[in-house]
């Protein structure tokens, strides 16, 4: 069974500061990551993923995400924040099953608050 | 991009009562999902749905829960009946591929069981 982890509930910023979101997982076999934001009232929209290759993956917005085998780490960061990044972020991890099916297993999210 | 919408957005009945929450996928998608967040706690997987059929349902997924999407209309969630702990947000997805495609979340259905 695979878990996903996010350690802060709740991360306030400054405009224009860095941030990095994290998330570890628990999982041995063949993983796929994934990270989410969700606007408050709003469905969830995807921001970036990986599966191999180079480590570091961009996103949208000027996000990207950094996966660690070692760490079992998958962390989200942004170099500038802006006002609107404001909203609750998802990780999520999906394990290659069989089934080949994709059920995607999320961490509890975390709320980042840009302030001006 | 594309949108999933969801309809109703809020949807209160009482205990016992059938509810069927309806979703619109991405038009050229062809797998479905749903998914159940109890407030506070983490969105958790509870079925998905290939080619007219369940594919995998999670222990969430109880008997009184069942899915269909007819002749490729609303992808629904039909629940019958309900409960108390059946009070979540729902939230329906869909995805053009299967395992590492990334998948398109529609707002949620709010449903309050009294």
């Amino acid at each position: 069974t695979q878990t996903v982890s996010q350690s802060d509930a709740h991360v306030t910023v400054f405009e224009g500061d860095s941030v990095e979101l994290r998330c570890n997982y628990s999982y041995g076999g063949s993983i796929y990551l994934s990270w989410y934001i969700q606007h408050h009232g709003r469905g969830l929209q995807f921001l970036l993923k990986y599966y191999s290759g180079n480590p570091v993956v961009q996103g949208v917005n000027g996000f990207e995400a950094e996966f660690s085998k070692s760490d079992s780490s998958f962390h989200l960061r942004k170099a500038s924040v802006h006002w609107s990044d404001s909203a609750v972020y998802f990780c999520a991890v999906s394990a290659l099953a069989s089934s080949s099916f994709s059920k995607l297993v999320f961490g509890q999210g975390t709320s980042l608050s840009v302030v001006p | 991009g594309p949108k999933v919408l969801q309809i109703p957005s809020h949807q209160i009945i009482d205990m016992g009562q059938m509810v069927t929450l309806n979703c619109d996928p991405v038009s050229n998608h062809l797998y479905f999902y749903w998914y159940k967040q109890i407030l506070g706690q983490q969105m958790e997987f509870l079925v998905n749905f290939y080619n007219g059929k369940v594919m995998e349902k999670s222990k969430l997924f109880k008997d009184q829960f069942s899915v269909e999407r007819p002749d490729g209309s609303y992808f629904t969630l039909k629940i019958q009946p309900t409960a108390l702990e059946d009070s979540a947000v729902y939230f329906c997805a869909s995805s053009l591929g299967d395992w590492g495609i990334e998948q398109y979340f529609g707002p949620g259905t709010r449903l309050t069981v009294l």
